[in-house]
């Protein structure tokens, strides 16, 4: 299985603030990465596929980046509706997602 | 409206089982792959099983494989889990999930999900 580590788990951040995270794949992904957003108690949403693709309807303050192994996901101004968990998810081989990120308001 | 509903889900004992479904609308349920993702309570996401759009190409995580059975019946735009051995390891809120890609036989985004289904196996 190919395994992605997303870091940080948690972070808090202020309205207005650019927020980054990043996920690494165990092994050469090439772009076949795509990240979610939770809220509690909701279904994931996706927001950017093959690396930095964005979904249709999502905001463009989200964007994505990265190949091989290393990727980014960087909000560019923070929202106060942006509080959710992020996961990364890679599709190379079977698919499998990162541990999640907490974004909270500070 | 594109949307997915799932059903099924309920209190069941370890070693027992259960059948999980997921109604399609809005979208031509045969031209898509399907697939179904765990999220165990307070934890992350977990990919569960894949099955193409005709039910040809069918993928399961490890963890699940020889115990849970993906099908689909295009005829009544519904996906389904059987899910059999049930142990405690696999309490956890289902979501059936569609492929964002039509033209793969393989599992890559997942754009719509259903609202989840929450699977509770205990004694």
């Amino acid at each position: 299985d190919i395994q992605m580590t997303q870091s940080p788990s948690s972070l808090s951040a202020s309205v207005g603030d650019r927020v980054t995270i990043t996920c690494q794949a165990s092994q050469d992904i090439s772009n076949y990465l795509n990240w979610y957003q939770q809220k509690p108690g909701k279904a994931p949403k996706l927001l950017i596929y093959d690396a930095s693709n964005l979904e249709t309807g999502v905001p463009s303050r989200f964007s994505g980046s990265g190949s091989g192994t290393d990727f980014t996901f960087t909000i560019s101004s923070l929202q106060p509706e942006d509080i959710a968990t992020y996961y990364c998810q890679q599709y190379d081989n079977l698919p499998t997602f990162g541990g999640g990120t907490k974004v909270e308001i500070k | 409206e594109v949307q997915l509903v799932e059903s099924g889900g309920g209190l069941v004992q370890p070693g027992g089982s259960l059948r999980l479904s997921c109604a399609a609308s809005g979208f031509t349920f045969s031209s898509y792959e399907m697939n179904w993702v765990r999220q165990a309570p307070g934890k992350g996401l977990e990919w569960v099983s894949y099955i193409s759009s005709s039910g040809s190409t069918i993928y399961y995580a490890d963890s699940v494989k020889g115990r849970f059975t993906i099908s689909r019946d295009n005829a009544k735009n519904s996906l389904y889990l059987q899910m059999n051995s049930l142990r405690a390891e696999d309490t956890a809120v289902y979501y059936c999930a569609r492929d964002l890609n039509t033209v793969t036989t393989s599992p890559d985004a997942f754009d719509i999900w259903g609202q989840g289904t929450m699977v509770t196996v205990s004694s």
